[in-house]
């Protein structure tokens, strides 16, 4: 079975702070890992995705995340937040070894940005 | 590109009423997804067709749930004798897949459904 574990379901950084949203993943097989932004009343988003290419994979709006196996993490940084990154994130795993549209996702994290 | 649309936006509706929700996916996108997210959770799994064909659907899924997606376009998702636990966001996501890897998923807004 497949899960993914975000802690922390509120992060508050100030604008031009270090942004570090936490994923802890469970797969019996190799994962393909996301990270999905929820803006208010708009659909998710996708920021990145893992697929084994590479261990640290960049997305959108300066937004990486770092693959670790051995710690079996998938966080979400961004060197200095910006007031539009507000949003709740998603992390999320791909159901089973391929990466397909069925995925299972985390509880979400709310990003407050302070000015 | 219009992005997937969902309609309605909010639906309000009494225990044991009947309720039909729509999606329209991307246009040629051959994948629908429906997921369903409560507050404070992330989105959970329904049900998937590859263009006309449903594929597969979550052991959670009461059989008051329904499902089509006739011609491969737009699908629709009827719930039977609504019960208050169906109080949910209601997510559709569509995709063009080739090979069944490498998926991306649009989503849409959503059509927020409570149950009095």
């Amino acid at each position: 079975a497949q899960s993914v574990t975000q802690l922390g379901s509120h992060v508050s950084v100030s604008e031009g702070a270090l942004v570090l949203l936490r994923c802890n993943y469970s797969s019996s097989v190799p994962p393909y890992l996301f990270w999905y932004v929820q803006y208010p009343n708009q659909g998710l988003q996708l920021l990145l995705k893992y697929t084994s290419a590479a261990t640290l994979v960049k997305g959108i709006n300066g937004f990486e995340a770092e693959f670790k196996k051995s710690e079996t993490s998938f966080h979400l940084t961004k060197p200095s937040a910006h007031m539009s990154d507000a949003a709740e994130y998603f992390c999320a795993v791909s159901v089973g070894s391929s990466n397909t549209g069925k995925l299972i996702f985390g509880q979400g994290t709310t990003l407050q940005v302070k000015p | 590109d219009t992005g997937v649309s969902q309609d309605p936006r909010h639906k309000i509706t009494k225990r044991g009423q009947n309720v039909t929700f729509r999606c329209d996916p991307i246009s040629e996108h051959n994948r629908l997804y429906w997921y369903r997210q409560t507050l404070g959770q992330g989105p959970e799994f329904l049900t998937y067709f590859q263009n006309e064909a449903q594929l597969e659907k979550s052991r959670l899924l009461s059989d008051r749930f329904s499902a089509e997606r006739p011609k491969g376009s737009f699908s629709t998702l009827e719930i039977q004798r609504t019960e208050q636990g169906d109080s949910a966001m209601y997510l559709c996501a569509s995709s063009l897949t080739v090979n069944s890897t490498n998926e991306k998923l649009f989503f849409g807004s959503g059509t927020q459904l409570s149950v009095l």
